[in-house]
């Protein structure tokens, strides 16, 4: 089952502009991770942010975390055209000996339009 | 990259068959999952295996099964195939206690 429900579905921007996606979850976590995919080839870790943890910033991302309302989100700023793809979230549950399981949701998919 | 293969890139197999999927972790990474794409969904848990052990399955029937050896690959077994199988198959793998995992491109496998 999906336990992340990225919001929107599609996002279209042009270049340079800024895009936003966000992402609710549904149970505790430890963390919270966002992928890329490209195409449907194999996903890319891009950026994890732990339980306690508000942001984070990774060259041109920044990732906040609300507990409260179970809630993140991914800013990509000043967009490229490469930047297109579909974004995903993920949340890490604990399998036990610091084993995760990852749980994704749908993903949003992202077009820069140059 | 991510330093983790898969093989092969494309299958097609028909109903009723089975079929082995191979995935070649980054050496030093002693955790490997499997996750089942559908198209247009994001990835779904399999199962986990941890030292050649199964560490944890998702909602996934018998059929579906898998082994781990010791020098960092790994297979995912599907048994009986059904239309339903159709999708794309990732693994990822992980060393120690990191959260981070690290994903192959996967294999792309259609039922027919």
């Amino acid at each position: 089952s999906q336990q992340g429900e990225e919001d929107p579905q599609a996002l279209s921007i042009q270049e340079g502009e800024n895009a936003t996606m966000n992402c609710s979850y549904k149970t505790s976590i430890n963390n919270l991770q966002w992928y890329r995919q490209n195409s449907g080839r194999g996903l890319v870790h891009l950026i994890l942010i732990r339980s306690n943890e508000r942001e984070k910033h990774s060259g041109r991302l920044r990732v906040t975390l609300d507990t409260s309302k179970k809630s993140s989100s991914l800013l990509i700023t000043a967009s490229r055209a490469a930047d297109t793809a579909s974004y995903f979230c993920a949340t890490a549950g604990g399998l036990g000996a610091g084993s995760y399981q990852l749980t994704f949701g749908k993903g949003t998919k992202l077009s820069v339009i140059p | 990259e991510t330093g983790v293969t898969q093989s092969p890139t494309h299958l097609i197999k028909t109903r009723g068959q089975q079929v082995t999927l191979r995935c070649s972790s980054q050496s030093g990474h002693n955790t490997v999952s499997w996750y089942q794409q559908a198209l247009g969904q994001g990835p779904q848990f399999i199962f986990q295996y941890y030292r050649e052990e199964e560490n944890g399955r998702g909602n996934f029937p018998p059929r579906f099964s898998g082994l781990q050896f010791p020098n960092y690959s790994s297979e995912l077994n599907v048994n009986a195939l059904e239309l339903d199988d159709s999708a794309l198959y990732l693994c990822a793998s992980n060393g120690g206690a990191e959260e981070t995992q690290y994903f192959g491109p996967g294999t792309r496998l259609l039922v027919l």
